[in-house]
């Protein structure tokens, strides 16, 4: 499998614009996540599906995020209007994580979306 | 709450050891480790379950005291591919959310 894969790997874009980032999670995991990282808070989870549906959304900074993952293959973070404060590292990670008697396994990363919105 | 890694940064020379600590003010069900380098994804390291024995990874292991909120990673004989930013992942609720930690930058020298 070719990993976790988000697209794009740069985004530069004006304030006020709508932006989509993009992730394709490793075919067979059931765990999505979302995480966003910048040196000052460092690395912030911002929601996780499970089976394509969003568990825990908590750490959405505000309504201008959104995130979709309208199937097993597909995920999406949008951010409508972006402002400056919103330019970070965003991350996506699958885990074939199972509830239950299995043992938790390790969060797989991809290499990240550097947006910078000036 | 985000969990708080102490050391904030070490410097060591290779061959030499290194501690890590990860603390938590919640209860845990699980800790991860992660390594991350400059400009690149982290990538895990290991994984410990409360209740479980103490994990290794080559000459990296780790430990978990659930009556301390903690867990510490320990790195023994270090090289220089071991450089880069330590984070640990914390679940506090079973249900896999896992926090990850302020991280502790290591630079290992020759």
């Amino acid at each position: 499998d070719a990993g976790v894969i988000q697209s794009p790997r740069h985004e530069v874009t004006e304030m006020g614009q709508e932006v989509t980032l993009r992730c394709k999670p490793i075919s067979g995991h059931d765990y999505l996540f979302w995480y966003r990282q910048t040196m000052m808070r460092g690395l912030e989870l911002l929601i996780y599906f499970n089976n394509n549906v969003p568990i825990d959304d908590s750490g959405m900074p505000e309504d201008r995020f959104s995130a979709k993952m309208p199937n097993a293959s597909f995920s999406t973070l949008k951010i409508q209007p972006s402002e400056p404060r919103d330019s970070a590292v965003y991350f996506c990670a699958s885990s074939p994580l199972r509830m239950g008697w299995t043992v938790n396994t390790e969060a797989f990363f991809g290499q990240g979306t550097r947006l910078t919105v000036v | 709450q985000q969990p708080v890694q102490s050391p904030q940064a070490v410097i060591l020379r290779e061959g030499e050891d290194a501690v890590i600590n990860c603390s938590s003010s919640k209860a845990l069900y699980s800790v991860h480790w992660y390594r991350q380098k400059h400009g690149e994804a982290p990538v895990f390291l290991m994984i410990l379950l409360k209740g479980g024995e103490q994990m290794r990874h080559e000459k990296i292991s780790a430990s978990f005291n659930e009556k301390k909120q903690q867990s510490s990673l320990y790195l023994t004989a270090s090289q220089l591919s071991y450089s880069g930013t330590y984070f640990c992942g914390t679940d506090s609720s079973g249900t896999y959310k896992y926090i990850f930690g302020t991280g502790t930058r290591l630079k290992v020298l020759a």
